[in-house]
């Protein structure tokens, strides 16, 4: 069975600083991963995705994230956050061999303070 | 935007009434997606279509009840539906599904539903 586990409900960072948001992941094979935002009333947005290659995958608005296959994690990152980066964050799994059926996490809200 | 458009954007409904919600996307995609977002929850798939059929139906009861009639329309018919049934849901589309592809998901704005 796929899962994600998003530990942290809320993440508050001081404008400025590096953010960090969680993501460990349980699949039974390898995983491709994904991170998407979603903005108030708004649906999702695709932020980046890790396939295969190099572990530290860079994707929209400067976000990037790191896969560690040792601790099942795909943490997202930003060494820089903006106001503008508050909204709520999903990662997500699905398996190379299974089909394109994406299983997510429960979000994390970021709030980045000015 | 992401090419993929949902209506209405709020929907109010009784438990005895009948309503649809509708999504279309312009991108040319093969597969559509229904899923629904509950605060503090993971989205839920509720229902996958491919090229016009359907290839998952994830357990969810028959008072939804999808429909595709081409390849760029998607609809979720409600009936009797239950207070605890309020969500947003969202439309997702994707170039197609199948264990070869790894495309992203696309996805709608969402219709937020209250049933009182």
């Amino acid at each position: 069975a796929q899962s994600v586990a998003q530990p942290e409900d809320q993440v508050n960072v001081a404008e400025g600083n590096p953010l960090t948001v969680k993501c460990t992941y349980s699949v039974s094979g390898n995983p491709y991963l994904f991170w998407y935002v979603q903005y108030p009333n708004r649906g999702l947005q695709f932020l980046l995705k890790y396939i295969t290659g190099d572990n530290l995958v860079k994707g929209s608005y400067g976000f990037e994230a790191e896969f560690n296959k040792s601790q099942t994690s795909f943490h997202l990152k930003k060494p820089s956050a903006l106001v503008s980066d508050s909204a709520l964050y999903f990662c997500a799994v699905r398996v190379q061999t299974g089909a394109n059926n994406l299983f997510f996490g429960t979000g994390t809200r970021l709030t980045v303070i000015p | 935007e992401t090419g993929v458009t949902q209506t209405p954007r709020h929907l109010v409904m009784g438990m005895t009434n009948k309503k649809s919600l509708k999504c279309e996307q312009h991108l040319g995609h093969n597969a559509m997606y229904w899923y629904k977002q509950s605060a503090k929850k993971p989205l839920e798939l509720m229902f996958v279509y491919s090229l016009e059929e359907r290839v998952e139906n994830n357990s969810v009861p028959s008072r939804f009840s999808p429909e595709c009639p081409n390849s760029s329309h998607l609809f979720l018919h409600l009936h009797t539906l239950q207070p605890e049934d309020s969500a947003l849901y969202l439309c997702a589309s994707s170039p197609r599904w199948t264990v070869a592809s790894v495309e992203t998901q696309y996805f709608g704005p969402g219709t937020r539903l209250l049933v009182l």
